[in-house]
């Protein structure tokens, strides 16, 4: 079974940096490219950035890019968002989903930026 | 960017009756194998979202053959016939042919 588990979020000052990671298992995690997305209290979904299975492409939302970078450790299955220069708009509950076309999403974890 | 928009973005349905959402976009976004990236997503109160359909018509794994997906071009339906309890909450579609993907607004469907 596909499982996908998020963590690190938590409260981030303004300018401040969090590193979100996910955990993934049930599917052969090095063949599959995958992304973070988020969703604002209240609002719709917003995709954020994408890695292409091996890592050597990445795709940035315009409103993150710059200050935010996706990465992978194939031998642990994890995938990562380093997040920097936080803003009060990143305010987000932030998924991982597997594939191109986010076939599987996880939980989420809660990122909060505020002073 | 492609500008994804989704109508009604809310929709009050009879249990067992069905319920029809359009989602249209700014630009066509067909592959050079004729494949057209469009997916709907399901997201019940709480939870995270769950892929329906994929690919304009194709169904995910356990997804009830209530739900279908048709269209092409830059004019997209999803259908849900005989609508049940569960099919509660926001239906958002999303195009994955062009960076940055782009969702729509989300339809919030409740029952009457």
């Amino acid at each position: 079974e596909v499982q996908l588990l998020e963590s690190g979020g938590g409260l981030g000052q303004p300018g401040g940096s969090l590193r979100l990671s996910c955990a993934a298992s049930g599917f052969n995690f090095n063949s599959e490219a995958m992304s973070w997305l988020r969703q604002a209290p209240g609002k719709g979904l917003e995709w954020v950035s994408s890695l292409s299975a091996d890592g050597g492409a990445t795709f940035y939302a315009d409103s993150v890019k710059g200050r935010f970078t996706v990465s992978r450790d194939n031998s642990k299955n994890t995938l990562f968002l380093q997040m920097n220069s936080l803003r009060a708009e990143d305010t987000a509950l932030y998924y991982c989903a597997k594939d191109w076309g986010h076939g599987r999403w996880g939980r989420g974890t809660l990122v909060i930026v505020s002073s | 960017d492609v500008v994804v928009t989704q109508s009604p973005l809310s929709l009050s349905v009879t249990l067992g009756q069905s319920a029809s959402i359009s989602c249209r976009s700014s630009q066509s976004f067909v592959d050079s194998n004729g494949d057209t990236y469009l997916s709907w997503f399901h997201q019940r109160p709480g939870q995270s979202p769950r892929r329906l359909i994929y690919e304009v018509s194709k169904r995910d794994s356990g997804v009830p053959d209530r739900f279908s997906g048709s269209g092409s071009g830059t004019d997209f339906t999803l259908k849900i016939s005989r609508v049940e309890a569960e099919d509660v909450g926001v239906y958002s579609c999303m195009q994955y042919g062009h960076w940055p993907r782009t969702f729509g607004q989300g339809t919030k469907v409740e029952i009457k």
